[in-house]
């Protein structure tokens, strides 16, 4: 069975460009979650996508937005990209709901130049 | 801030020796989570207690939470060369999982 796959791998920005990420679930996972993992920072949770609707959302700015397609794939879309965004970005899928671990992807390293 | 804190931030110690890591939180939760983290890549899941259990073990691996004093802890037996990574704990708000700071585990061969 295919894990959480993450693309692409590492992206080179320049401050003020769109960045876009993409994650496919594990099969049979509905619910998509996007977490950045800055230096020194740890976690921190950004979007929950379930059935295609957003559940919740963390503390961060509306340039941060994304959506989930109907094969329950997920977009991560940061725009008017900044220097302290440079992170690793880290999505992850489970069965519906948040009472399940999640199964994580090997991440998104962004760096803004 | 932070709803779940891990300590030690770091451990050091020797093949074969037990490892145990803390975590404190703020609120209810649903359960408790132990994720592992190898060298900044994706998180693995470990192990998942919930709110109305004690104790739970799973290989080498035993969870205890104690919801009245809002604790989780993870105690590594045996610990390999292998287990170095950094270990999170996550608590389940219901609508979202929040991570702890994490310990970082260097075990020496």
């Amino acid at each position: 069975e295919a894990g959480v796959t993450q693309s692409p791998t590492h992206l080179i920005k320049t401050r003020g460009q769109q960045a876009t990420l993409r994650c496919s679930p594990i099969s049979g996972h509905t619910s998509v979650y996007w977490y950045q993992q800055a230096l020194g920072l740890g976690l921190q949770f950004l979007l929950w996508y379930d059935e295609g609707e957003e559940r919740n959302r963390g503390n961060f700015p509306p340039r941060f937005s994304g959506r989930q397609f109907p094969n329950y794939s997920s977009e991560l879309n940061v725009n008017a990209l900044e220097l302290e965004d440079s992170a690793l970005y880290l999505c992850a899928s489970s069965v519906s709901g948040t009472g399940y671990g999640y199964t994580f992807g090997s991440g998104t390293r962004l760096t803004v130049v | 801030s932070q709803q779940g804190e891990e300590d030690p931030q770091a451990l050091s110690i020797q093949e074969g020796e037990n490892a145990t890591m803390n975590c404190s939180y703020k609120t209810s939760i649903n359960n408790l989570q132990w994720y592992r983290q190898n060298s900044g890549r994706g998180l693995v899941h470990l192990i998942l207690i919930r709110s109305n259990e004690r104790e739970k073990h799973s290989g080498r691996l035993r969870v205890t939470l104690d919801t009245s004093k809002k604790s989780s802890s993870l105690l590594i037996t045996a610990s390999r060369a292998a287990d170095t990574a950094s270990y999170f704990c996550a608590t389940d708000l219901t609508d979202k999982l929040i991570f702890g700071t994490g310990t970082r585990l260097q075990v020496f061969p």
